[in-house]
């Protein structure tokens, strides 16, 4: 089935300063890729995805790209501010069948020092 | 805006126990997933369901089993509780199919004395 990693697990980064967060997967048949942010004690809330037909998609601050040649994708926060401290999941799904699901990462933390 | 609801936020329940998490969506998604978070270990899917009364297994289905007797209802059953089972359970619902990003509940703190 499909692997999910994320590298590093955790990230500290200057407020202000940009942070990436990459994941890498296993199955070349994923084609959907959603970022998860989970702040403490909140529910994972969705921030942005990308289909395998693209390779890079933004949204103000945020962006991810995507290699299928090297089967990763990778979050851009830019300007990060301290509310941008959270925990961050990286998924992939493959196939477009009623019972396609999501394989999730470990997740990482990224704190945004003041 | 798209509301899942989990029954319980806090839950304490003894060894042996039968335990029943519930999960409520109000926007006639047909998937319904139980994920159990922990520490380090992210997010991994016991079970899920694509329609009613239909079921799969997720990566960790052991000592676990589900029920869907109703599109908007979701439950997830331990059928004799251990203390290894103490963990954040998260419900998650979405539109049939490939690329459909989820929308997940509140959580579930488990806690099994």
């Amino acid at each position: 089935g499909e692997n999910v990693e994320q590298h590093p697990s955790t990230l500290s980064v200057q407020e202000g300063d940009s942070a990436v967060i990459k994941c890498t997967y296993s199955d070349s048949a994923s084609n959907y890729f959603p970022w998860y942010k989970q702040e403490l004690g909140k529910r994972p809330q969705l921030i942005i995805d990308i289909r395998s037909n693209v390779g890079e998609k933004k949204d103000q601050r945020i962006a991810v790209t995507l290699n299928k040649t090297a089967k990763h994708f990778s979050l851009h926060i830019t300007e990060t501010q301290p509310e941008d401290s959270a925990v961050y999941f990286c998924a992939a799904s493959i196939g477009a069948g009623a019972n396609s699901k999501l394989t999730f990462g470990k997740g990482i933390t990224l704190s945004v020092r003041p | 805006d798209v509301k899942v609801t989990q029954s319980s936020r806090y839950l304490v329940k003894r060894t042996g126990e039968k335990v029943f998490l519930e999960c409520v969506q109000d926007m006639d998604h047909e998937n319904m997933f139980w994920y159990r978070q922990d520490p380090g270990l992210g997010l991994r899917l016991i079970y899920f369901s694509y329609d009613v009364k239909m079921k799969e297994k997720g990566d960790i289905p052991e000592g676990y089993s589900v029920s869907r007797e109703k599109k908007e209802r979701f439950s997830l059953i331990l059928e004799s509780a251990s203390t290894n089972q103490t963990s954040m359970y998260l419900c998650a619902s979405s539109f049939r199919g490939g690329g459909q990003p989820q929308h997940f509940g509140d959580g579930t703190r488990l806690s099994i004395l």
